[in-house]
């Protein structure tokens, strides 16, 4: 079993839908980000977060350190919003700096 | 352009060939990190830098995977004797202390 889940692995969406993508994990962290992947492999950070819940625009992000569980959430979707998104975890290990990534869920908002 | 950059972004070669990819990180970040990515997975991590000390390893770098940043700036990935199995997107990353990574566009590598 990987330590970094995603699911749904693959999601297609008409625009404006609401869309969620949760993201578990088994490992203590310190923290946890969600970065987005175009086609031709460019990865940008979305949110890096520890706690809580974080919003930038229409993406939000939410994370549960009890239940091992994050979520990304995009609201009113957009064409545009089409690409990789993965949840990666930075491990409490004492000097840990490697980032730990899931598998990736495809999003794909059709028009 | 003050972003992570990579050279090149794409690279073909035959087996049994020596590769070297190149990251320039962002100026002010100490911390340098190389993942590899093979297509629909997610990026496994194989090295990472501290200014010029290389501080952790992944047991996926074989002998034929070296890594050098020897000024604490730009850093290079070297492959020997490449074989099929290595053809992947080498991402590059760097981070200051605040942890946030900040990923380079990748090299693309297609081992024939």
């Amino acid at each position: 079993k990987n330590e970094v889940e995603q699911s749904p692995q693959n999601l297609t969406a008409q625009e404006g839908e609401f869309i969620t993508i949760n993201c578990s994990y088994s490992v203590g962290i310190s923290a946890l980000h969600w970065l987005q992947q175009h086609p031709g492999g460019g990865i940008v950070s979305l949110f890096m977060l520890s706690s809580g819940k974080k919003k930038h625009g229409r993406l939000i992000a939410t994370i549960n350190i009890q239940e091992k569980h994050s979520s990304l959430h995009i609201t009113a979707s957009h064409p545009r919003d089409s690409a990789v998104y993965i949840c990666a975890v930075r491990s409490l290990i004492q000097g840990a700096q490697k980032l730990v990534f899931g598998q990736g869920t495809r999003l794909t908002i059709n028009p | 352009d003050t972003g992570v950059s990579q050279d090149p972004r794409h690279k073909i070669t035959k087996r049994g060939q020596n590769v070297t990819f190149r990251c320039d990180p962002i100026s002010e970040h100490n911390r340098l990190y190389w993942y590899r990515q093979t297509l629909g997975q997610g990026p496994e991590f194989l090295t990472y830098f501290q200014n010029e000390a290389q501080l952790e390893k992944s047991r996926l770098l074989s002998d034929r995977f070296s890594a050098e940043r020897p000024k604490g700036s730009f850093s290079t990935l070297e492959i020997q004797r490449t074989e099929q199995g290595d053809s992947a997107m080498y991402l590059c990353a760097s981070s200051s202390l605040i942890y946030e990574q900040f990923f380079g566009p990748g090299t693309r590598l297609t081992v024939l």
